[in-house]
């Protein structure tokens, strides 16, 4: 079974700062996913990366994939309080529909 | 750019009533997904349809049922309703092609609370 671990399960950061947010999976994926969500809000999809080495960035996020360590990082650079939301990287297994979610990373960008 | 609808956005209902949870894909997706998420709580996977067949089952209660219809709208039917089944319920849909990335979109979820 496919499981997918993030940490920390909680950020406070200062504005300006940088920091990692990294998501671990238990077996081999073929997608690896980044959502944010809003408090009672929908996700909203960030990143989708598909091979080993990919990196994408937007913005202020850049997201990188390392399938050997089965192991996702989203890096956030010079925080801004408009980034303080809960994010969820979520994988999907070749053989399957599912998303399966990590346990989500609450950021809160403080002044 | 069209986005996925779910209606109704809250349902307010009593223990063992039922409740129905429409979803209305993105024009031209073809598979839609449901998701359940507790408070303070990420989404887990319930089910999904590729052009009108399950296409894959999670850990849906067997008091739930859901199908996709011929015009690709699914709905999510919930009888026998417990505390615990106060969720926020998302429905996703894509489109399935050789090139896709498979991104799952999000509509803006069911509140359901019951009483």
């Amino acid at each position: 079974e496919l499981k997918v671990e993030q940490n920390p399960l909680f950020l406070s950061m200062q504005e300006g700062k940088n920091y990692t947010i990294y998501c671990n999976y238990s077996t081999t994926s073929d997608r690896l996913y980044w959502y944010r969500q809003d408090p009672g809000k929908s996700l909203e999809s960030l990143f989708v990366l598909l091979s080993n080495g990919a990196v994408k960035q937007e913005g202020r996020l850049m997201a990188s994939l390392d399938t050997k360590a089965r192991l996702s990082t989203l890096h956030i650079t010079a925080a801004v309080h408009d980034l303080s939301a809960t994010y969820f990287c979520a994988a999907k297994k070749s053989s399957g529909d599912k998303l399966t979610f990590g346990t989500g990373t609450r950021l809160a960008v403080r002044p | 750019a069209a986005g996925v609808i779910q209606s109704p956005r809250h349902l307010i209902k009593e223990k063992r009533e039922t409740a129905t949870l429409k979803c209305y894909p993105i024009p031209r997706h073809d598979t839609v997904y449901w998701y359940q998420q507790g408070p303070g709580q990420d989404p887990q996977f319930l089910i999904s349809f590729y052009e009108k067949m399950q296409s894959d089952k999670g850990s849906i209660p067997d008091r739930f049922s859901a199908q996709q219809f011929s015009d690709y709208h699914s709905e999510l039917n919930m009888s026998s309703l417990e505390l615990g089944d106060s969720a926020l319920y998302f429905c996703a849909s894509l489109r399935r092609s050789l090139t896709s990335t498979d991104t799952q979109y999000f509509g803006p979820g069911t509140r359901l609370t019951v009483l």
